[in-house]
């Protein structure tokens, strides 16, 4: 089946320190890969996504890149900030059935970015 | 509407009660999804909609779990006589139809369903 494995937490940063958080995965198909954040007290968001082998998400200075040689999806930010303190989870989406896209997460990354 | 919403956002129960967990799902989009979020199991995937029929209920953790959905967009989720083992936050997604974000799901802030 399919799974995601990702860096456990939590991290804790610097402000402007440089982010990595590391992303694996495992599936039977060509799935999408998503990272989804979750500020306190709120729901998941979307922060980016990539559908194909090499293609690079991107949002808000967050990016991942697609590589299916080494099934990763890792997150990176090169300059963190007090507000991007917030849960992180890698995710995948491959088909169940039909059209369904069913989407596998991983434990998720907590970080915390102090002044 | 603009997002998905769900209500109610806080829930708590006494064992053995049922609860009813409801998504609005963002206009016009056909696919409805639900998780749930709890601390021992992380994200999990509980059922899908496509329209009013549920093709994947493989998720649901037992028979006292149920969904349904009418008119293709409002979505109940009920657990009958809960346990506190059902516990945690249930999670709603909706998906367009069409174009390059058919793969996306947006997700509303979920419940949090504490069963005493």
């Amino acid at each position: 089946g399919n799974s995601v494995t990702q860096m456990e937490g939590p991290v804790t940063l610097s402000e402007e320190a440089f982010l990595t958080i590391n992303c694996t995965y495992t599936a039977t198909g060509y799935p999408s890969l998503f990272w989804y954040v979750q500020y306190p007290g709120e729901g998941l968001q979307l922060l980016l996504k990539a559908t194909k082998a090499d293609d690079k998400g991107s949002n808000k200075g967050f990016e991942a890149t697609y590589r299916k040689e080494t099934t990763s999806f890792h997150l990176e930010k090169g300059s963190v900030q007090v507000s991007d303190s917030a849960v992180y989870f890698c995710a995948l989406s491959d088909r169940v059935s039909g059209s369904a896209r069913q989407l596998t997460f991983g434990s998720g990354t907590q970080l915390t970015v102090l002044p | 509407g603009a997002g998905v919403s769900q209500s109610p956002s806080n829930k708590v129960t006494e064992k053995g009660k049922d609860v009813e967990l409801r998504c609005d799902p963002i206009s016009g989009h056909t696919a409805l999804y639900w998780y749930r979020q709890s601390l021992g199991q992380g994200l999990e995937f509980l059922i899908y909609f496509q329209g009013n029929s549920a093709p994947d209920k493989s998720g649901l953790p037992s028979d006292r779990f149920s969904a349904e959905r009418t008119g293709g967009s409002v979505s109940t989720l009920t657990i009958q006589r809960t346990q506190q083992e059902d516990s945690a936050v249930y999670l709603c997604a909706s998906v367009s139809p069409t174009g390059v974000g058919t793969d996306t799901q947006y997700f509303g802030p979920g419940t949090r369903l504490t069963v005493l």
